[in-house]
């Protein structure tokens, strides 16, 4: 039990693009979910929590309108990176918790290049 | 941009050894911890937990130990195999918002 997709898992895009990451629990209803960043050999840098049904709780010197996070429904959040740059190539993680769980469960990431 | 890249600790290990890997964590009021493990380009996989009721929990070759006394948690592998080979991060939950703190991570490396 508790598993976490993510889509895509890898993404290359221009600079100046928006790209979408879908994040979703599978088995169980995920009532928050977080969004992280991870560079290399380094720990998880948390982007934000999402509540289902309200606005995400973005973390100090995270950009909201650059990182749009929806969270519409309890097995789905999506991360908009906007306008994006090379500077925002990372490896972006979501994970999910709630329902049976105790806690975060985490997607298999998503590696974005932006050129 | 981009952090500069610090250095994971690490621990090499071989194959049939058992394995040790230590994190000190931050907050007193930290009452449920867990490990990762975290595979090459992976997210991170549960691998156990532990509530601050108890001080040691065992799983499938891999028991944590908490003393709460020095903040300090340890991950016991047994008999690590190669495909231990993965940095495990220690995290620290307090309350029930789900929100954790992680430690820096620890590199295993498993020599066959």
């Amino acid at each position: 039990g508790a598993v976490v997709s993510q889509h895509p898992s890898w993404v290359i895009c221009k600079s100046g693009t928006s790209v979408k990451i879908e994040c979703r629990s599978l088995d169980f209803q995920a009532t928050t979910m977080f969004w992280y960043r991870q560079f290399p050999k380094q720990s998880l840098m948390l982007m934000a929590t999402s509540n289902e049904g309200s606005k995400a709780t973005y973390e100090q010197g995270v950009e909201k309108d650059k990182f749009l996070i929806n969270h519409a429904s309890l097995t789905l959040s999506t991360l908009t990176v906007t306008s994006a740059h090379p500077e925002d190539s990372s490896f972006y993680i979501c994970s999910a918790a709630g329902g049976s769980t105790d806690t975060q469960y985490f997607g298999p990431g998503t590696r974005l290049t932006v050129l | 941009g981009e952090s500069v890249g610090l250095h994971l600790p690490t621990l090499s290990v071989q194959e049939g050894d058992n394995s040790i890997i230590n994190c000190a964590y931050s907050n007193s009021a930290s009452d449920y911890f867990i490990w990762y493990k975290q595979e090459s380009g992976k997210g991170p996989q549960f691998i156990i937990d532990i509530r601050s009721n108890m001080d040691k929990r065992q799983g499938q070759r891999v028991t944590v130990l908490l003393n709460k006394t020095v903040k300090h948690l340890s991950l016991q592998i047994a008999a690590t195999q190669p495909g231990d080979s993965a940095v495990y991060f220690c995290a620290e939950m307090r309350g029930s918002n789900y929100k954790l703190t992680f430690g820096k991570g620890t590199l295993l490396t498993v020599n066959p």
